[in-house]
């Protein structure tokens, strides 16, 4: 049973563009919300955390919840290629500290 | 602070062989988590301690993994007999207890059985 999922890419976008990235988990009660970027050969690091529905605002990071529809998103404005990486979802519900992380979507931001 | 520590970075072994990986977490931070991460399966949670006590084990994937934290500064994990399936790299992750936004990866130890 897949607990976080999403779609592996590769999502290409041109510089300066919004990219958007998505990701669906099951229903396991109240959760948190996390988005990690992962460079190639290097640790994931956490860019953002959601904690209710609806959206918040990071410099050109916006996440975005949706509870009832059961999915985390994550829009990067103005696409720079240094934004080129993979950027992981995770979800930690209450129950427990355990992070359950998706596959991750491999994002390529074309100069 | 010099963030989560882990070591070896490298290690290229043969199929039977013991392994053990090492990791020192952020001083102060009273939750570590070991991980595994490959192409096929992505990141996966192999155990993780809350003031050094194994919680949830769940994710070992058999008996041949085992894992301490015998001090709040110092986890192992160990693989004996070593296979070229658990070729990966494995990281290491802390956090302060009940603020899950302070979770620190350290640098990974990319692991090659042959």
């Amino acid at each position: 049973q897949k607990e976080v999922e999403q779609n592996s890419g590769p999502l290409s976008v041109p510089e300066g563009a919004i990219a958007s990235l998505n990701c669906t988990y099951s229903d396991r009660g109240s959760q948190s919300f996390f988005w990690y970027r992962q460079y190639s050969g290097k640790s994931p690091e956490l860019i953002m955390s959601i904690y209710s529905n609806g959206d918040k605002e990071d410099g050109r990071f916006t996440a975005q919840l949706n509870k009832a529809s059961q999915y985390v998103s994550l829009l990067i404005r103005d696409s720079q290629p240094s934004d080129s990486a993979t950027y992981l979802c995770a979800v930690n519900w209450n129950t427990g500290n355990q992070f359950y992380f998706g596959t991750g979507t491999s994002l390529t931001v074309i100069p | 602070d010099a963030g989560v520590i882990q070591s070896p970075r490298h290690e290229v072994t043969e199929m039977g062989q013991e392994v053990t990986l090492r990791c020192k977490p952020i001083s102060g931070h009273n939750s570590l988590f070991w991980y595994r991460q490959t192409m096929m399966r992505g990141l996966e949670l192999l155990i993780y301690f809350n003031n050094n006590v194994p919680i949830d084990d769940s994710g070992m994937p058999e008996d041949r993994f085992s894992a301490k934290m015998p001090n709040a500064s110092f986890s192992t994990l160990k693989i004996q007999p070593s296979e070229p399936r658990d070729s990966a790299v494995y990281f290491c992750a802390s956090t302060l207890g009940g603020k899950p936004d302070t979770q620190y990866f350290g640098p990974g130890t990319r692991l090659t059985v042959l």
